[in-house]
């Protein structure tokens, strides 16, 4: 079954540096590479999410790349900010049915200092 | 407000008393999950249900039950706790199933004595 891994465990910046988060991941047939952040004492949020189909995909300050041949995809957080302090989770899985079932990293607990 | 509501947000008890966890989503979605949060392990699935009256196994159902009598209402039971069961859970649902973007409610912090 699909295994994935994520580093560093923990990260630590300084306010407005940039931040990068890498996974990776095992089965060839995931498709669907969502990341999620969390929050002291909140639920997982969905912050961006990236299909096989594309290398690369970008919000504002957050950015996500897949290397499908190496099976490994990255977050990327630039002018971080205190508030984007939170344990993220990347996941993989893949789409061919609703069936098939995301499977979470560790996650990596960062943190901005100011 | 959308949102995914789970009851108790905090649960002590003892071995072998039976307890459940409510979960409720206002969003219409067919498809509700419960993981449960371990430090280094990420977030396991326990029970999974793709539609009223369908549930299924995740990686880690031992010990657990679910139902889905009602789409909106997906409790978790603990029948017999065990310290092992000591964790953070949270509901979660996502209107086409684990591949579209799930909703979390905020967690249930559960200790076992």
């Amino acid at each position: 079954g699909e295994n994935v891994e994520q580093h560093p465990s923990t990260l630590s910046v300084q306010e407005g540096d940039s931040a990068v988060i890498k996974c990776t991941y095992s089965d060839s047939a995931s498709n669907y590479f969502p990341w999620y952040k969390q929050e002291l004492g909140k639920g997982p949020q969905l912050i961006i999410d990236i299909r096989s189909n594309v290398g690369e995909k970008k919000d504002q300050r957050i950015a996500v790349t897949l290397n499908k041949t190496a099976k490994h995809f990255s977050l990327h957080i630039t002018e971080t900010q205190p508030e984007d302090s939170a344990v993220y989770f990347c996941a993989a899985s893949n789409m061919k049915t609703s069936y098939d079932k995301v499977i979470f990293g560790p996650g990596t607990s960062l943190s901005v200092i100011p | 407000e959308a949102q995914v509501t789970q009851n108790p947000r905090y649960l002590i008890t003892v071995t072998g008393k039976k307890l459940t966890v409510t979960c409720s989503q206002n969003m219409n979605h067919e498809y509700m999950s419960w993981y449960r949060q371990d430090p280094g392990l990420g977030l396991r699935q326990i029970y999974y249900s793709m539609n009223v009256e369908v549930t299924d196994k995740g990686d880690v159902p031992e010990g657990y039950k679910v139902s889905r009598k009602e789409k909106r209402n997906f409790p978790l039971i603990l029948e017999s706790p065990s310290p092992n069961q000591t964790s953070l859970y949270f509901c979660a649902s996502s209107l086409l199933g684990q591949n579209s973007p799930l909703h979390f409610g905020n967690g249930t912090r559960l200790t076992v004595t």
